[in-house]
């Protein structure tokens, strides 16, 4: 099994929503990536995790609250979110952190804020 | 600390014909560089890295590329483009801190002419 596995596909959410996106991933990955992609530009990293802990935060807003609650799960909690975090939001994973390993990327949330 | 820049944001090759993407690449440690396809509304899938193994990096789908360290290069190339090759390509380098430190070029979308 060589996937990482996001749920939902598409997502709409009002403002004043809560919801959450979900990852999972079954190849004993140790670390796990949540990325932002806008239209026509290449994906940003939000977050890192590694062995369960949060490594990176890249300066995200706290409107985005990340989770993982094991080795294969990873999830991100929204809460009143603008219409400019609409974007593509993918989650990867790898096999660790060395330079020669290369992140597995999920097919993505479509996440529109109306 | 690396980055990439790949020269052309739109290519446009006729089915059959050669498909060359261009990656330049700066770092200021040995690189390890991948390269990434991203149909639309997917996620990415890996097409190929360069490790030091090996200069010339054969990937999925016939593509490969060669690392050039003279000319700070990792072009990805095709010998037949085919209809299904349609799509957006991102190089991307790490250094030492592997994926966790991930730089994505810009992107290329490579459209294909019957």
């Amino acid at each position: 099994d060589t996937e990482v596995t996001q749920t939902p596909k598409h997502l709409v959410m009002g403002m004043t929503n809560k919801k959450s996106l979900k990852c999972e991933q079954h190849m004993g990955h140790r670390a796990m990536y949540w990325y932002k992609q806008k239209a026509k530009k290449p994906p940003e990293l939000m977050f890192v995790y590694s062995y369960e802990k949060l490594s990176i935060n890249e300066s995200v807003p706290s409107r985005f609250s990340p989770e993982c609650p094991n080795s294969s799960l990873l999830n991100l909690h929204l809460h009143a979110l603008q219409p400019e975090d609409s974007a593509l939001y993918l989650c990867a994973s790898s096999q660790g952190l060395q330079g020669n390993t290369e992140a597995f990327f999920g097919q993505g949330t479509r996440l529109t804020v109306v | 600390a690396q980055s990439v820049t790949q020269l052309g944001s739109h290519v446009s090759v006729s089915e059959g014909a050669l498909v060359l993407l261009r990656c330049n690449y700066s770092s200021s440690v040995p690189p390890y560089l991948f390269w990434y396809v991203q149909y639309p509304n997917q996620g990415l899938q890996l097409l190929l890295k360069y490790t030091s193994a090996a200069t010339l990096v054969k990937g999925i789908n016939g593509f490969e590329a060669e690392f050039k360290k003279s000319e700070t290069s990792f072009h990805l190339t095709k010998p037949s483009a085919h209809m299904s090759d349609a799509a957006e390509y991102f190089c991307a380098v790490s250094g030492l801190k592997g994926a966790q430190k991930l730089v994505f070029g810009q992107g290329t979308r490579l459209t294909i002419n019957p």
